[in-house]
């Protein structure tokens, strides 16, 4: 069992749709990451809250939106997705960006788009 | 642009053997994690090395860093099934909190 949670754990979605990935940690840490990862492949960062602010922007598309209501949550706002976004969505926490820990991983949404 | 090799990609073993994955970064980094990831499931850390001539052993598992080689390396001693998973080393060289993962090694023991 993972301390850092995500819901759902799949998702299936038309290209029209509009869904949203959380993410849910109670350690106290005050990083929040979104990575994706393809099969095979290693994660790729989307982005990374620190504080409760945006701080890391890889550009990624507008059709994903992140959001952090508050210390312990974090969003993935989906919407107009193409097929090539099909991949297992991570989120993680840290103590903060700056600390010398390890990100801590949820299980991951596995989102496929029709 | 911090950039991270790992090798070998793949690496099939037997039970009882030794064998070392290498990870290669490009610039300074002043820390460098270590996860594990079993098929379909998320990415379990391992080790965090901070500084030249770390080394950091759990079980079977030993990884050391050399910063001025700009190397790390994860050693498996005497390899067992529950080993099976693929190993990925990252490096990070900012206080922003991004760090560069190598592309992973797929560790396959066979009995």
């Amino acid at each position: 069992d993972t301390e850092v949670t995500q819901t759902p754990k799949h998702l299936v979605m038309g290209m029209t749709n509009k869904k949203s990935l959380k993410c849910e940690q109670h350690m106290g840490h005050r990083a929040m990451y979104w990575y994706k990862q393809k099969a095979k492949k290693p994660p790729e960062l989307m982005f990374v809250y620190s504080y409760e602010k945006l701080s890391i922007n890889e550009s990624v598309p507008s059709r994903f939106s992140p959001e952090c209501p508050n210390s312990s949550l974090l969003n993935l706002h989906l919407h107009a997705l193409q097929p090539e976004d099909s991949a297992l969505y991570l989120c993680a926490s840290s103590q903060g960006v700056s600390w010398h820990q390890p990100q801590h991983f949820g299980d991951g949404t596995r989102l496929s788009i029709l | 642009e911090l950039k991270v090799e790992q090798n070998p990609l793949f690496l099939s073993m037997q039970e009882g053997k030794n064998y070392t994955i290498y990870c290669n970064y490009s610039t300074t980094s002043d820390r460098l994690y270590w996860y594990r990831q079993d098929p379909g499931k998320s990415l379990e850390s391992l080790f965090v090395l901070l500084s030249n001539g770390a080394v950091k052993q759990e079980g079977r598992l030993m990884a050391s860093l050399d910063t001025k080689a700009r190397l790390s390396t994860l050693h498996i001693t005497a390899a067992v099934h529950d080993l099976s998973a693929t190993y990925f080393c990252a490096a990070q060289n900012t206080n922003a909190g991004k760090s560069t993962f190598g592309d992973g090694t797929t560790l396959t023991v066979k009995p």
